[in-house]
């Protein structure tokens, strides 16, 4: 079966860890998104990339670092310069092309302690 | 700046109900306004509008688009208990490959 996979689901951290956050697709989709979601809140966008080894800041990417160096691969970390690291985070792709839906991963939500 | 905000951020109806979700936004460069619903963890996708779609039905699931006046609603006829959920607004900007979210409304419905 096709789809994004996250992991892990539950994550919990001491304050001043990085972590990293997994994400993996077997869609063949070429961009691929971070997003972070607050209780009560939209999604917001952490960071994307449109094609291998490139990738661009969304809005909110301070104490965030992601890589790209394979289509179906975009793990997150999240630094200990994220002063608020606590909150559920999404994966999704999609094609290229001119316009479609996102596919998004079952998430993973972080705690710090 | 580009923005999406949805209305109202919650809603408590009765079984049997029909419920409208708003969506209005303001972007350079519109391609598409996607609606998704989300239970739990991932939203799951429930329609695409654009120039060339602006009407959208799935059962008692409709959406319409409204590019002239710039917003989309959401409408839920009937409503069930499994149709409590965040409804969640996206705009797809052409250039750019970012979706922009609404905050979602929360749909609560009572048995």
């Amino acid at each position: 079966d096709g789809g994004i996979t996250q992991s892990p689901k539950y994550l919990f951290r001491k304050e001043g860890q990085n972590v990293t956050l997994s994400c993996e697709q077997n869609l063949n989709h070429d961009a691929m998104y971070w997003y972070r979601q607050d209780p009560g809140q939209g999604l917001r966008l952490i960071y994307y990339s449109q094609i291998v080894n490139d990738f661009q800041k969304g809005d909110i990417a301070e104490g965030y670092s992601v890589s790209r160096e394979k289509k179906e691969s975009f793990p997150l970390t999240v630094t200990s310069a994220q002063k608020n690291p606590t909150a559920f985070y999404l994966c999704a792709s999609r094609l290229a092309g001119d316009t479609g839906e996102l596919f998004f991963g079952e998430g993973s939500r972080l705690t710090v302690l | 700046e580009d923005k999406v905000v949805q209305s109202p951020l919650s809603l408590v109806v009765h079984e049997g109900d029909t419920v409208t979700l708003n969506c209005s936004y303001e972007v350079t460069n519109f391609r598409s306004l996607l609606w998704y619903k989300q239970e739990k963890k991932a939203p799951t996708f429930l329609f695409m509008l654009t120039s060339s779609g602006i009407e959208k039905k799935s059962g008692r699931l409709s959406s319409i688009l409204d590019k002239k006046e710039l917003f989309s609603i959401l409408n839920i006829t009937a409503t069930q208990t499994g149709d409590s959920a965040v409804y969640l607004c996206a705009v797809d900007t052409s250039g750019t490959y970012k979706y922009i979210f609404g905050t979602g409304t929360r749909l609560k419905v009572l048995a």
